[in-house]
């Protein structure tokens, strides 16, 4: 099975940086994912991981480490329109389905 | 080029009726997936169905709930004699291949059993 944990809420600043953690203990891993969920719409792609290491994407990047079931979603330049729930999930080793973690509600302020 | 489409977007059914939740996959993607998410819940992963098949359904309830995706037309998540415990939003998710490194998400099905 999978397990997946992440923080319930964050809040920061307009312009900041902040840093999402997500930590997993799975039985098959086959790549990490970020995804953004604004209120009462679809997630959002924002990222993949299969190997350690940072992947950037303009404001957005996301580290993995394998051996220590790690990984984090870094946001830079944050924006209000920012603020959304961002979900951390695990693919299996069967290349199908994902594993979701409840998400965690970032609220950026003025 | 469309996204995944849902419909409907809202659904009110009363206890005991049945719900049909409706999935158009993108244009090119064969793979859908169905995800279920509760108020205050993660998604949780209920089947992966290629065309004419069901790839994976160890997510899905034993009872009640069945899924198809025929060769023609759209994914159909098909929930008899609903209960309170089955309102929720439902996800449909579609991807060009298994493996793909982006699975795009529908906008979703909100279910209220009232």
């Amino acid at each position: 099975g999978q397990n997946i944990d992440q923080p319930t809420e964050m809040t920061a600043t307009e312009g900041a940086i902040v840093q999402i953690n997500c930590t997993y203990q799975t039985s098959g891993f086959n790549g990490l994912f970020w995804y953004q969920q604004h209120a009462g719409e679809a997630p959002t792609f924002l990222s993949y991981n299969v190997l350690d290491g940072l992947e950037e994407k303009g404001r957005f990047s996301s580290f993995l480490s394998r051996s220590k079931g790690y990984s984090y979603l870094l946001l830079k330049e944050l924006q209000m329109k920012d603020s959304a729930s961002y979900l951390c999930a695990v693919r299996d080793r069967g290349y199908s389905t994902l594993t979701f973690g409840k998400g965690t509600m970032l609220l950026v302020s003025p | 080029n469309a996204g995944v489409m849902q419909n409907p977007r809202h659904l009110v059914r009363r206890r005991g009726q049945e719900a049909r939740l409706r999935c158009s996959p993108m244009k090119g993607h064969s793979h859908v997936y169905w995800y279920r998410q509760l108020p205050e819940e993660g998604l949780k992963f209920m089947v992966y169905l290629q065309k004419e098949n069901i790839i994976d359904e160890s997510g899905m309830p034993k009872e009640r709930f069945s899924a198809e995706f025929p060769k023609e037309g759209p994914s159909i998540l098909r929930i008899q004699q609903v209960v309170r415990g089955d309102s929720a939003a439902y996800f449909c998710a579609s991807s060009p291949e298994r493996g793909a490194t982006e699975a795009f998400f529908g906008q979703g099905t909100r279910l209220t059993v009232v």
